[in-house]
């Protein structure tokens, strides 16, 4: 079976732009959540959906969002990039309810 | 929300040697993961133990959810074993992993 699968796996972008990340599940996972991880503040989760609804939401500012469609990929944006977003992006799936996570490989993400 | 805490932060060992890495939590839980991330950032599962022994291989974990804490055990450690080691309790119905600051673990041939 097909691991999680995150596209793309490096990005350099410009201060001020805006970005998008993809995430898609393992088969049948339902539920995809996102983490940033960076060198001072660890891995921190970001948010979670299940079935395109947000189901949970870290402390993270409104530039982040994110979105599910209907096959269980997942998408997260980042508007007005500031430098501090430079980070490795990893998103994870998972059955519904209290499940092993699997982790993908991650975006890396960096910010000029 | 819940508090994680790894140790040790940093551990070195001889190819060879057995190891012991712990987590400790400060709320109860309904899962604990054990990951391995390697050099390019991807996070390996090891253990999904909301409670009690596991082992594969030499890798071994114990989670003792009623005193907040949960061990991995690395016995006979090889050079691959290097890497920062995570344990990432879940407190909630979601999906929501909260991750410690790690222990980074090098293996020395």
């Amino acid at each position: 079976k097909a691991g999680v699968t995150q596209t793309p796996r490096y990005l350099i972008k410009t201060r001020g732009q805006q970005v998008t990340l993809s995430c898609s599940p393992i088969s049948g996972h339902r539920s995809v959540s996102w983490y940033q991880q960076t060198p001072g503040q660890g891995l921190q989760f970001l948010f979670e959906y299940f079935s395109e609804t947000q189901r949970n939401k870290g402390n993270f500012p409104g530039r982040f969002s994110g979105r599910q469609f209907s096959n269980s990929r997942s998408e997260m944006n980042v508007s007005t990039l500031e430098l501090g977003d430079s980070a490795l992006y990893l998103c994870a799936s998972s059955f519904a309810g209290p499940y092993e996570q699997y982790f993908g490989p991650g975006t890396r993400l960096t910010v000029t | 929300g819940i508090q994680v805490e790894q140790s040790p932060p940093d551990l070195i060992l001889q190819e060879g040697a057995n190891s012991t890495l712990r987590c400790n939590f400060s709320d109860s839980v309904n899962n604990l993961q054990w990951f391995h991330q390697n050099p390019w950032g991807q996070l390996i599962n090891l253990f999904y133990i909301p409670s009690g022994t596991k082992q594969n291989g030499r890798l071994s974990a114990t989670t003792v959810a009623t005193e907040r804490y949960s061990l991995l055990y690395i016995s006979s450690s090889q050079t691959t074993d290097s890497g920062v080691y995570f344990c990432a309790p879940k407190l909630d119905s979601g999906s929501r992993l909260t991750f410690g600051e790690g222990t980074q673990l090098t293996v020395n041939p």
